[in-house]
């Protein structure tokens, strides 16, 4: 089966600017998960789709940042404006609906540079 | 508030060496623990998923046990080769939130020839 796939897999743009991530997880995969990691810190979560729905989005930073996931499908991450601080890998995971056992399928990230 | 530590941040080591990597939480109810490796500039790969019930699982030559009630996970990698070379990430998913998983900041391991 396809695996969790992210684009861009680099982006470099300038503070002030609007980018958009997307995330395509594996088919059948209701739970989906935005995680980023800054330089020097750990992987932290930013938020839990399921399905179409919001499942917790605690790990949001601020109002800049907006996540969504049309249809069930597929997700997308926009960061507007841009600030420095938002430089960081983007990762995306999907799982299982209900399966609280199973693990997660990683993508292989998005690397944002802001400038 | 979950939080994940792990030891040491760095090893590096001779190629052939058994090795073992640390991981502690603070929180021991857990729904599993899953080890992770990164490659630089890639994905996270899943190495192995322990759920909370169980107390360690094998794949190949890697080992990784689970001591919930003491907050503890090791990962063994046996007779290691340059090709072992990456960061080695431990994650917990539960806690208080559903879900979501808490990551340490990794052991970045190098093994050479």
């Amino acid at each position: 089966e396809a695996g969790v796939t992210q684009f861009p897999s680099h982006s470099v743009i300038e503070k002030g600017q609007t980018v958009t991530l997307r995330c395509d997880p594996i088919s059948g995969h209701d739970n989906l998960y935005w995680y980023r990691r800054v330089m020097g810190k750990e992987i932290k979560f930013l938020l839990h789709f399921v399905k179409e729905s919001k499942q917790d989005e605690s790990g949001m930073p601020n109002n800049r940042f907006l996540a969504e996931r049309t249809g069930g499908t597929y997700s997308t991450l926009k960061v507007q404006p841009a600030e420095l601080e938002d430089s960081g890998v983007y990762f995306c995971a999907s799982s299982q609906q209900g399966a609280v056992g199973y693990g997660y399928t990683f993508g292989s990230g998005t690397r944002l540079t802001v400038v | 508030k979950q939080e994940v530590t792990q030891i040491p941040a760095a090893l590096s080591v001779p190629e052939g060496e058994n090795l073992v990597l640390n991981c502690s939480f603070t929180d021991s109810a857990i729904y599993n623990l899953q080890w992770f490796r990164q490659d630089p500039g890639k994905g996270l790969t899943s190495l192995l998923l322990i759920q909370s019930s169980q107390r360690e699982q094998t794949s190949g030559r890697l080992n990784a046990s689970l001591d919930k009630s003491s907050g503890r996970s090791t990962l063994y990698i046996a007779a290691s080769q340059p090709g072992d070379s990456a960061t080695y990430l431990c994650a917990v998913r539960g806690g208080t939130s559903y879900g979501k998983l808490t990551f340490g900041q990794g052991t970045i391991l190098t093994v050479h020839p």
